[in-house]
C-alpha cells in the first residue's frame, strides 16, 4: 500500500524565519510528487516534481525531490504571516490508494507564522 | 473560467437521508475525483472517473455512489447517510495524463446527525 509521511505535523515560527517541510514516501511505480497549500478551504497547487535533483522555485518557495532516498522538501524563506496554512504532500503512483487511480496524500504540516 | 465548482457549500442531514453532491469543471479535463478530508486523516480518495462514462472505486468507496454525467460533471451520492460520513468533500479534476496536477473545488462541508 502506498504511503506518504510528512514531518513535522505542526510547526510554529516567527515571521522572517526559514522553514523546511519534509515528505517521505513509499509508492509503487512513482510518477510524480505534488505539494499543495491549504488555507481555509480547497488545496491550491504549488509544485509538481518528477525528476530528482531539479529544484522548482516560485518566489520564496522552493522544492526538490530525491527519488533515491524517496523524499521531498519544501522550503519557505523569509516567511510571512500569509504563509500560515496546512501544506500537503501527495504522490501519484500507478497503484496509489490501494489499487485506485489518484493521489495518496500525507496528513499535512500545519505551519503557523507568528508576527 | 470558474475552474472546479461544487454545490452545496454546506449541508446538514439526518441519519438515513440521501443527497447528491454536485461537481462541475470547465477546464475540459478528462479525469475527475472525489475526496473526503477528515481531521488527522488527510485527504482520502472515494471514487474517480478517468474519462466520461467510466468510474472506479478509490480508497474509501463504501456508502457512496458516483455518476459521470458528461465530461464536465461528476456527482457523488450518499444513499443513506451515516454520522461517519460527516466530513468535508472535495472534488478535483486533472490536466493531462502524465503527472496529475489536480485542481480542487472549494469543498462541501457535510454534517450528518
Amino acid at each position: 500500500e502506498d504511503k506518504v509521511v510528512q514531518s513535522p505535523l505542526s510547526l510554529v515560527v516567527h515571521e522572517g524565519d526559514t522553514v523546511t517541510l519534509n515528505c517521505s514516501y513509499e509508492v509503487t511505480n512513482f510518477r510524480s510528487l505534488l505539494w499543495y497549500k491549504q488555507e481555509k478551504k480547497a488545496p491550491t497547487f504549488l509544485f509538481m516534481l518528477t525528476s530528482s535533483g531539479i529544484e522548482k522555485k516560485s518566489g520564496r518557495l522552493s522544492s526538490i525531490l530525491d527519488k533515491k532516498e524517496l523524499f521531498s522538501i519544501l522550503n519557505i524563506t523569509a516567511t510571512q504571516t500569509g504563509d500560515s496554512a496546512v501544506y500537503l504532500c501527495a504522490v501519484d503512483g500507478a497503484y496509489s490508494g490501494g489499487g485506485a487511480d489518484g493521489l495518496t496524500f500525507g496528513k499535512g504540516t500545519h505551519l503557523i507564522i507568528q508576527p | 473560467n470558474a475552474g472546479v465548482t461544487q454545490t452545496p457549500k454546506f449541508q446538514v442531514l439526518k441519519t438515513g437521508q440521501s443527497m447528491t453532491l454536485q461537481c462541475a469543471q470547465d477546464m475540459n479535463h478528462n479525469s475527475m475525483y472525489w475526496y473526503r478530508q477528515d481531521p488527522g486523516m488527510g485527504l482520502r480518495l472515494i471514487y474517480y472517473s478517468a474519462s466520461e462514462g467510466t468510474t472506479d472505486k478509490g480508497e474509501v468507496p463504501n456508502g457512496y455512489n458516483v455518476s459521470r454525467l458528461n465530461k464536465r460533471e461528476f456527482s457523488l451520492r450518499l444513499e443513506s447517510a451515516a454520522p461517519s460520513q460527516t466530513s468535508v468533500y472535495f472534488c478535483a479534476s486533472t490536466t493531462g495524463p502524465v503527472g496529475k496536477t489536480q485542481y480542487f473545488g472549494p469543498g462541501t462541508r457535510l454534517l450528518v446527525l
